[in-house]
């Protein structure tokens, strides 16, 4: 059974600072990992994608990955009140495989 | 270019009722997967579609079905409802390319079973 593990939150950070959400997976041969944001009552949109060790950055946003851990991770730095929402972790085996969800964690941006 | 689309957007059903689902892929992609969301949970995977076939398939029964026309949307067909089918329908598009191919969602469907 594959299973993804978030703290669900809520997590609060104040407005400028660093929101640090993390992940953990129990399937060893997963290959590829993503954060969507959902906002309350919308659906998922993807922010961001990772697929080997380290670090990948777009904007804001960074994306850790530590497949010996089983981790994965995404910082938000300078949080905007307009980040508030779930961040979903999702990963994948590879090939053909659906996506198997965490629970979501919820951020909170206090201006 | 018209992302993932899925209608309809809200639906209300009567229990033992049937439903049908559907969803129109990204321009480009040619995989569709649907997940049901419960309230407070994340995305569960049903099945995914890819060249009218289906491919992999989560821990869902077999009140749960699907079809992929040549064109690549797709329905999601739920018979026998229960009040427990209630949840946010979701479906997303990819390319069906090696493990990197990243899913995108449409707006979802909201099915309320009473």
């Amino acid at each position: 059974q594959k299973e993804v593990e978030q703290n669900s939150g809520p997590l609060s950070v104040p407005e400028g600072a660093i929101a640090s959400l993390n992940c953990t997976y129990s399937d060893r041969v997963s290959q590829s990992f993503f954060w969507y944001r959902q906002y309350s009552g919308k659906s998922p949109e993807l922010i961001m994608s990772i697929y080997s060790n380290g670090d990948k950055e777009d904007g804001r946003f960074t994306a850790q990955l530590n497949k010996a851990s089983q981790y994965v991770s995404l910082l938000i730095r300078d949080s905007q009140p307009s980040d508030s929402a779930t961040y979903l972790c999702a990963v994948k085996s590879g090939g053909a495989d659906g996506l198997t969800f965490g629970k979501g964690t919820h951020l909170i941006i206090q201006p | 270019d018209a992302g993932v689309t899925q209608s309809p957007t809200h639906l209300i059903k009567t229990r033992g009722q049937q439903v049908t689902l559907r969803c129109s892929p990204k321009s480009g992609h040619d995989t569709v997967s649907w997940y049901q969301q419960a309230l407070g949970q994340g995305p569960q995977f049903i099945f995914q579609y890819y060249e009218e076939e289906e491919r992999q398939r989560g821990n869902f029964p077999d009140r749960f079905s699907g079809h992929q026309f040549p064109n690549y949307s797709s329905e999601l067909n739920v018979n026998a409802l229960l009040l427990g089918d209630s949840a946010l329908y979701l479906c997303a598009s990819s390319p069906y390319v090696g493990q990197g191919a990243q899913a995108f969602f449409g707006q979802g469907t909201r099915l309320t079973v009473v």
